[in-house]
């Protein structure tokens, strides 16, 4: 059964500075992981897709990576901004053939001005 | 970009009422989903519908809870009888290929029982 992992639940960080979020993952026969960002109270909105053939996948000033091997998946974003303050989600389908997703718990970014 | 609709985006009910929430998938897509988020949890997982039927129901999803999708663009959530451990937000979800090329998100309802 699939368990979605991430750590820390919640950080601040200055603006302007580089950091990394993590998602680990139990069962690495994954064929992809979704990256989303939720706003307090708001839908998922996604973020990006890695699929499980790649290594990387970047989009303006986020870059995710996947390492299957080691059951972990990292978000990279560059020089934070106030608005990336938001919670950070990450999720892959759960097995099966119904493609449901199962998620972490998420990471609370706040970047402080 | 296209999007899934969901309505309404809050909703408030008394304990013991049905409530029913609806969501607009993307129209090319064939898979959908319900999940939801108690406050301060994690996103739960569900049902999947696919092909007209129920693919797959979590282990929430029990007789109070029905999904339909009564015409080609329409896909609720029914939840009878309320309880106040529903208040939630509610997610509808849907992809075209299983999940391949990722799954597009509504923006959620809040149900509120009280």
């Amino acid at each position: 059964k699939q368990e979605v992992t991430q750590i820390p639940a919640a950080l601040s960080v200055p603006e302007g500075e580089n950091l990394v979020l993590n998602c680990s993952f139990t069962d690495s026969a994954i064929y992809n992981l979704q990256w989303f960002r939720q706003d307090p109270g708001k839908g998922l909105t996604s973020l990006l897709l890695i699929q499980s053939s790649q290594r990387e996948q970047t989009s303006g000033r986020l870059n995710a990576s996947l390492d299957k091997s080691s059951g972990r998946s990292t978000l990279y974003i560059a020089a934070s901004q106030p608005g990336d303050s938001a919670t950070y989600l990450c999720a892959t389908p759960g097995g099966g053939n119904t493609g449901k997703l199962i998620f972490g718990q998420g990471t609370t970014l706040q970047v402080k001005p | 970009e296209p999007e899934v609709t969901q309505t309404p985006s809050h909703q408030v009910t008394q304990m013991g009422q049905e409530v029913i929430l609806r969501c607009v998938p993307i129209s090319n897509h064939l898979y959908f989903y319900w999940y939801r988020q108690i406050l301060g949890q994690k996103v739960e997982f569900l049902v999947s519908f696919y092909n007209n039927e129920i693919s797959e129901k979590s282990e929430i999803f029990d007789d109070q809870f029905s999904v339909e999708r009564p015409d080609g663009s329409n896909f609720t959530l029914k939840i009878r009888s309320t309880k106040l451990e529903d208040s939630a937000m509610y997610f509808c979800a849907s992809t075209g290929t299983g999940g391949i090329y990722g799954y597009t998100f509504g923006s959620g309802t809040r149900l509120t029982v009280v």
